[in-house]
């Protein structure tokens, strides 16, 4: 049931760099692309979100990049900081309000 | 403003026995998600509802799951007979926004489960 696959599993990444998280999606019918930021003992909260007639979109320092053709949507985190250390989600939602989520990633950023 | 409460947030029990799992979302929310997250297999919806219906229960790995939503500020996750392998964090999730999908749940801090 895998419908959102994500990469990598792990980033480790210096402070002050880019972090970069891929996902790929098979179903064409999903029309909403979010992604989550979650902390240890902590539920996922919303980060930034995109639609399919939408090819980027910039929300501070993180951007979504999105590629209808290829199915594939990524998260750019610019300036990378220690607190965004977190296990990041990408995921997909129906239109009928199923949402279902990417692996995860784990993402340690170094001072 | 509250956010999604679940309860209990921590939970240990022995195979065999019945758990459940209770979820307070948002007020005016009318769809409620659960997940369940484990180091294998992410973060895996087990069922939904909108306006207390249950929509979609295709993600419940096995009749020992059920779940209800008795009214708008209150629903359960039961198993029954619990096992080793359900051990895991049970996340509630709601969202509101009436027909349109915006895909932002509001998620609880989560129940962890564990099974002797």
């Amino acid at each position: 049931q895998q419908q959102v696959k994500q990469s990598p599993q792990s980033l480790i990444v210096q402070k002050g760099g880019i972090s970069i998280i891929n996902c790929a999606y098979e179903n064409t019918a999903f029309d909403y692309f979010p992604w989550y930021q979650q902390f240890p003992g902590k539920g996922p909260a919303l980060l930034i979100a995109i639609r399919p007639d939408v090819s980027e979109k910039k929300e501070g320092r993180f951007t979504i990049s999105f590629n209808k053709s290829a199915k594939q949507f990524s998260l750019h985190i610019m300036d990378s900081q220690p607190g965004d250390s977190a296990t990041y989600f990408c995921a997909a939602s129906w239109h009928t309000g199923k949402l279902i989520f990417g692996q995860g990633t784990t993402l340690q950023v170094k001072p | 403003d509250a956010g999604v409460i679940q309860s209990p947030r921590h939970e240990v029990t022995e195979m065999g026995q019945e758990v459940t799992l209770r979820c307070k979302p948002i007020s005016g929310h009318d769809y409620l998600f659960w997940y369940r997250q484990t180091m294998m297999r992410g973060l895996e919806l087990l069922i939904y509802f909108n306006n207390n219906v249950p929509i979609d229960d295709s993600g419940m790995p096995e009749d020992r799951f059920s779940a209800k939503m008795p009214n708008a500020s209150f629903s359960t996750l039961k198993i029954q007979p619990s096992e080793p392998r359900d051990s895991a964090v049970y996340f509630c999730a709601s969202r509101g926004g009436g027909g349109r999908n915006t895909g932002e749940l509001f998620f609880g801090e989560g129940s962890r489960l564990t099974v002797l």
